[in-house]
């Protein structure tokens, strides 16, 4: 069973640039979660979506948005970047709440 | 709002003892909890979890204690190996979302 995809791996952008980020979560999960790491914030829940619904949303600026197709694949935006957003972001894909927390290796960003 | 966050930033233990991480959570409406391990350019990976009805569970070398009165989460990892090595987090949830405590760097020595 295949886990939780993201892509790309790695990303360099210049500030003021956008970004997207794709997650493709367990197949038949129909909750996906975006989270970004970073050393001095740790992990801080960015949004989630559920059946092609924003469910709930973290303490972020509207820069960061995201949405999730009806093959519960995900996408999250972020524009205009600031250095401040590199970070490692995280997707964890879940059958529904409370039934477990499948993450992904991350998609590393990296603002210059 | 509400954080999960852990005593003790790092830990180092011997080839083969046990090893003891603990969490503090603060939101009493927290009914789920999780405890993951995330390596060096890894995702975090899930290790064991325990939902608010119990106060312990088991899983292979691992033990998770849960103490509702004090709002306290511990894991326990029998006869630590080298390749436990790695950051450990705690997580809690009452909705759709984790909120995590700040991590606990394990090391282990040969």
């Amino acid at each position: 069973k295949a886990g939780v995809t993201q892509t790309p791996r790695y990303l360099i952008k210049t500030r003021g640039q956008q970004v997207t980020l794709s997650c493709s979560p367990i197949s038949g999960h129909r909750s996906v979660s975006w989270y970004q790491q970073t050393p001095g914030q740790g992990l801080q829940f960015l949004f989630e979506y559920f059946s092609e619904t924003q469910r709930n949303k973290g303490n972020f600026p509207g820069r960061f948005s995201g949405r999730q197709f009806s093959n519960s694949r995900s996408e999250m935006n972020v524009s205009t970047l600031e250095l401040g957003d590199s970070a490692l972001y995280l997707c964890a894909s879940s059958l529904g709440t409370g039934l477990g927390y499948t993450f992904g290796s991350g998609t590393r960003l990296t603002v210059v | 709002g509400e954080s999960v966050g852990l005593h003790l930033p790092t830990l180092s233990v011997q080839e083969g003892d046990n090893s003891i991480i603990n969490c503090a959570y603060s939101n009493s409406a927290s009914d789920y909890f999780i405890w993951y391990k995330q390596e060096s350019g890894k995702g975090p990976q899930f290790i064991i979890d325990i939902r608010s009805n119990m106060d312990k569970r088991q899983g292979q070398r691992v033990t998770v204690l849960l103490n509702k009165t004090v709002k306290h989460l511990s894991l326990q990892i029998a006869a630590t190996q080298p390749g436990d090595s790695a950051v450990y987090f705690c997580a809690e949830t009452s909705g759709s979302r984790l909120t995590f405590g700040e991590g606990t760097q394990l090391t282990v020595n040969p």
